[in-house]
């Protein structure tokens, strides 16, 4: 499968405990996206990365979140001390550069108790 | 905001039926994209029509676009049940996309 994977498909967790997702884009692409996704709503810009770069993020990424892409191929997304209102789908996406259209991965659901 | 609404919240027509749904916006775009989400699933990548364009066809889906009105609308012709889904019109301007609330769409067999 060459889409954008993520890891794990599901996540519960206590609320306080920190958690991390990891998304593998594309593998030729060099923009990668983070976004957040309530239900009955669409999803919500976090942040995006070009190549190792994190070149945008959203008021809505609080100092409890940080995303990294180390090597500017996989990314990690960490929540720290989570919250109830942390429960969300959590989407990635890639793209190219040249190229307007994102692919989307299939989500990591968490849910937090 | 950028960010687009889509209009109805929610649609349900029989199969055979047309469906068409609309997304309206506030600000410039370069572009406006369509995306299909099953249930529980990641968004599926539809169709984008640039700022400079009015009108695009892809197999059963036809997308029209009107800078004036700030507006899309997205037909999908000849409904089938596996196109039950959440439809969403995302704006896109200098890298950045925004997603509306999007369209529940319902196809009875």
């Amino acid at each position: 499968d060459t889409g954008v994977s993520q890891n794990p498909r599901h996540k519960i967790t206590k609320r306080g405990q920190n958690v991390t997702f990891r998304c593998d884009p594309i593998s030729e692409h060099n923009r990668l996206y983070w976004y957040r996704q309530t239900l009955g709503q669409g999803p919500e810009f976090l942040t995006y990365f070009q190549n190792e770069a994190q070149l945008e993020k959203s008021r809505l990424l609080s100092d409890r979140f940080s995303a990294e892409r180390p090597k500017g191929s996989f990314s990690t997304l960490e929540i720290q001390r989570t919250e109830q209102g942390d429960s969300a789908m959590y989407l990635c996406a890639s793209s190219l550069v040249t190229e307007e259209t994102q692919y989307f991965g299939p989500g990591t659901r968490l849910l937090v108790l | 905001s950028q960010q687009g609404e889509e209009d109805p919240q929610a649609l349900s027509i029989q199969e055979g039926e047309n469906a068409t749904m609309n997304c309206s916006y506030k600000t410039s775009i370069n572009n406006l994209q369509w995306y299909r989400q099953n249930s529980g699933r990641g968004l599926v990548h539809l169709i984008l029509i640039r700022s400079n364009e009015r009108e695009k066809h892809s197999g059963r889906l036809r997308v029209t676009l009107d800078t004036s009105k700030k507006s899309s609308s997205l037909l999908i012709t000849a409904s089938r049940a596996a196109d039950t889904a959440s439809y969403f019109c995302a704006t896109g301007l200098n890298n950045d996309m925004r997603f509306g609330a999007g369209t529940r769409l319902t196809v009875k067999p």
